[in-house]
């Protein structure tokens, strides 16, 4: 596509339930990246994907936080048991993955609201 | 810990004013400085910096970064009310040579009154 597309744009769910968010990068980038943005604050790296791996996961937050990537092109992200803390933008980045100076391109986001 | 502190926090000003926004960091392996126009999800590109004292300019927008000081600026010239929002500035940083995350400053909030 033209450009990163995030679905669904709106998610409101309760405490405890199960989330997943999807990312769709643009069309032939084999980076993609998770941030997540609370109220008033800048991006936070949750994890980065070169391809179908996990290149870096460090800012995950816990291990209720998983991601995957299973063919190198759409990436979801998945909350277990969310907890109202969990409440913020998910953004989703995508770049060409050649490395060095390298643009990253964000998508519209994912507002998670958990009640 | 990779740092990036932008400043002011929040700016008001009048339609035609010129503004500067401010970004300073501290990281390891510095690589790149971006900046984004953040208006209401997506961040969406403005400038990428790599190399210290050339100007970077598109349209009204320009950006310079200091290696050895450590900041980078974005200048707005003949503001308008469509520059209303939020200007974040990212660090890229790392060893290798492969993509890196992008650590990020918290915003500028920028509002323009006509």
């Amino acid at each position: 596509g033209a450009g990163v597309s995030q679905t669904p744009s709106n998610k409101v769910t309760e405490k405890g339930k199960y989330v997943e968010l999807r990312c769709d990068p643009i069309s032939g980038h084999t980076a993609l990246y998770w941030y997540r943005q609370s109220l008033g604050q800048g991006p936070e790296f949750l994890i980065y994907f070169q391809g179908t791996g996990a290149a870096d996961d460090s800012g995950l937050p816990n291990d209720r936080f998983f991601a995957v990537r299973p063919e190198g092109s759409v990436s979801t992200l998945k909350i277990q048991r969310t907890e109202r803390g969990d409440s913020a933008v998910y953004l989703c980045a995508s770049s060409s993955g050649r490395g060095g100076t390298d643009t990253q391109y964000f998508g519209p986001g994912t507002r998670l609201t958990v009640l | 810990e990779d740092k990036v502190v932008q400043s002011p926090l929040s700016l008001v000003v009048h339609e035609g004013d010129t503004v500067t926004l401010n970004c300073s960091y501290e990281v390891t392996n510095f690589r790149s400085l971006l900046w984004y126009k953040q208006e209401k999800k997506a961040p969406t590109f403005l400038f990428m910096l790599t190399s210290s004292g050339i100007e970077k300019k598109s349209g009204r927008l320009s950006s310079i970064l200091d290696k050895k000081e450590l900041f980078s600026i974005l200048n707005i010239t003949a503001t308008q009310t469509g520059d209303s929002a939020i200007y974040l500035c990212a660090v890229e940083a790392g060893l290798g040579f492969g993509n890196e995350k992008l650590t990020f400053g918290t915003g500028t909030r920028l509002t323009i009154i006509p």
